[in-house]
Parts: C-alpha cells; sequence; structure tokens
C-alpha cells in the first residue's frame, strides 16, 4: 500500500530566503504525486503534479519539485519565500488502487 | 463558473441523529471523493467514486455511507454521528481517475454534540 510521509509538521523561513518542505513516499508503483497548499481558512489548491513526465515540475507562484525515484522522495522548493506563502502544504500521492493519500500537512511560516 | 458546492458550511448537530453533506460538481468529472481533516493528520479519504454506481473506500470509512446515483451528486451520510465524527469534511473531484487534479469544494464544518 502506498504512504506519503511529510519530514517537518513546522518550517520557518526569513522572507527573501529558500524554502525547502520535504516529502517521502512509498509506492509499488509509479505513483501521480502532487502538492496541495491550504491557507486560513481557505480550501485547497493545486500547486504542482508528477504524473511520469520530466522529473523536475514546475508549478504555481515560482514554486518546484523534484520527484527522485532512487530516493522516493518529492521535495517541493522555492528560491524565496514571501509573505502570502505562509499555509500549510501538504504532499499527496494517487496509485493504480484508485485511492488518493495525503501526508499530514507541512505548515509554512515566513519570518519578517 | 466550474466549481464544487458543499451544503451546508456548518452543521451542529447531537449524537445518533442522522444527517446527510450534499456534494456536487459541474465540471462532468468521473471522480469525486470525500475526507475529513483533523489538526496534526492531514486529510483523510473517506469513500471515493470512479463514477455513477461505482463508490468504494478510502482510509477511514466506518460510521458513513456515501451513494453516485448521479454524475454531479455525491452525498456523504451519517446514519448515526457520533462525536468523534466532529470534523472538517472535504469533497473533491477530478476529471478521471486519481491522477489528475482534484478541485475541493469549501469545506463542512460539522460538529456532534
Amino acid at each position: 500500500a502506498q504512504s506519503v510521509t511529510q519530514l517537518d509538521s513546522h518550517v520557518s523561513v526569513s522572507e527573501g530566503t529558500p524554502v525547502l518542505l520535504r516529502c517521502n513516499y512509498s509506492s509499488s508503483y509509479s505513483p501521480s504525486l502532487f502538492w496541495y497548499v491550504q491557507h486560513p481558512n481557505k480550501g485547497l489548491q493545486l500547486l504542482l503534479k508528477y504524473t511520469s513526465a520530466a522529473t523536475l515540475v514546475k508549478g504555481i507562484n515560482g514554486f518546484e519539485a523534484e520527484f527522485k525515484k532512487s530516493e522516493t522522495s518529492f521535495h517541493l522548493t522555492k528560491p524565496s519565500a514571501h509573505m502570502s506563502d505562509a499555509a500549510e502544504y501538504f504532499c499527496v500521492v494517487s496509485d493504480r488502487d484508485d485511492k488518493i493519500i495525503f501526508g499530514k500537512g507541512t505548515r509554512l511560516h515566513i519570518l519578517p | 463558473e466550474a466549481q464544487v458546492t458543499q451544503n451546508p458550511r456548518y452543521l451542529i448537530t447531537v449524537t445518533g441523529k442522522k444527517l446527510t453533506v450534499t456534494c456536487s460538481q459541474n465540471m462532468n468529472h468521473e471522480y469525486m471523493s470525500w475526507y475529513r481533516q483533523d489538526p496534526g493528520l492531514g486529510l483523510r479519504q473517506i469513500y471515493y467514486s470512479m463514477n455513477v454506481e461505482v463508490t468504494d473506500k478510502g482510509d477511514v470509512p466506518e460510521g458513513y455511507k456515501v451513494s453516485r446515483k448521479e454524475k454531479r451528486n455525491f452525498p456523504l451520510i451519517l446514519e448515526s454521528p457520533s462525536p468523534n465524527q466532529t470534523s472538517l469534511y472535504f469533497c473533491a473531484s477530478s476529471l478521471s481517475g486519481n491522477s489528475n487534479e482534484q478541485y475541493f469544494g469549501p469545506g463542512t464544518r460539522l460538529t456532534v454534540t
């Protein structure tokens, strides 16, 4: 069965510095992988997705993620954090059994 | 406007009183899903549906029922709610299967006393 682990429940960075949110997955097959963002008291929005095309995936708002099969990782990065990036981020895996598994989330704090 | 709608948005009820949360999408999506979100646990899939009359259990189906009689609607039914079902519930839909982007409803905050 597939699973997903977000390695940090909270990450704090200063505005203008790089962001790294870590995600490891477990899957028996080639999964589809996603990152979603949830701003406070808002719904969820897709940031980016990987579905076996290019391993470096670019998303909205300057975010990108790299699929590394050997490390079973799909870390989310952004070169320069902005105050508006403060939110909760979810790494998501979908597999051949049609289920969808969310990680427990990483709350990103941006320090002025 | 393409959207997923849920009703009600907020609901306070008592233990054992049956309730239904409705979900509707206007994008002709095949795949629909219900999740509950609890602090520190992320979102957990309750049930999903690949198409009309096809439903299957997610990771936390106990205490819930669903039906998919029409493509656009996917109601969540709690036959006998209990306090441990107090949560924030999201409905979502995607074009087909689970490898496509999901579109989420605004959420329903349920409190069971």
